[in-house]
């Protein structure tokens, strides 16, 4: 079964501090990872994606197959980045997405 | 604008009613996809469409949901009989068939059912 656990609904720290949003997934086969996000009353939006192998706003995401895990990390959070952060995978062949439950990351002053 | 776009914004009907959502994919777009999301939740997955053909049906699409695209543009999704439990928010999302094929999702109809 595909299944993408957060096992954080709420994060918060201080701007400049280091985030790291986890994610676990599980799935019989090689899965394409995404993290999405959703400002505040903005729609969802693809952050970044594992195959990209990209930093996006200064994001990044490392696919750990061993752990089978896809955690989203950041050097120094900035406030602009408290939003609510989506973890999803897609399997070979299929295209829909599985969602994570969602963290909501709060960036303090 | 030239993102997915969805009708109406917001929608609040008794329970045995029925309502129908209305899907505009970005253009060109080739597949177009349902999902719902309760309070708290990731999206879920409904169905998804290659152009006209409905490809992929949840479970979780039960008897009295039904989504067409007859055209292979915008999408309807129709619930008849409306439930208390079908108070969520439904999103669509378009994508373009190919290597990158990101979906982009629209701003969702909020649907409550008193």
């Amino acid at each position: 079964a595909q299944r993408v656990t957060q096992p954080e609904k709420l994060l918060s720290v201080f701007k400049g501090a280091p985030v790291e949003l986890k994610c676990n997934y599980s799935y019989s086969g090689s899965p394409e990872l995404f993290w999405y996000v959703q400002y505040s009353r903005q729609r969802l939006q693809l952050l970044l994606r594992h195959i990209s192998r990209e930093s996006i706003k200064g994001f990044t995401a490392d696919l750990n197959k061993g752990e089978t895990s896809f955690h989203l990390k950041k050097p120094f959070a900035q406030e602009e980045d408290s939003a609510m952060y989506y973890c999803a995978l897609s399997g070979q062949g299929a295209q829909k997405l599985v969602f994570g439950q969602g963290t909501r990351l709060t960036i303090n002053p | 604008d030239t993102g997915v776009s969805q009708d109406p914004r917001h929608k609040i009907t008794k329970r045995g009613q029925n309502v129908t959502f209305r899907c505009d994919p970005i253009s060109e777009h080739n597949r177009l996809y349902w999902y719902r999301q309760t309070l708290g939740q990731g999206p879920e997955f409904l169905t998804y469409f290659q152009n006209e053909a409905q490809l992929e049906k949840s479970r979780l699409l039960s008897d009295r949901f039904s989504a067409e695209r007859p055209k292979g543009s915008f999408s309807t999704l129709e619930i008849q009989r409306t439930e208390q439990g079908d108070s969520a928010m439904y999103l669509c999302a378009s994508s373009r068939l190919g290597r990158t094929d990101t979906q982009y999702f629209g701003p969702g109809t909020r649907l409550t059912v008193l």
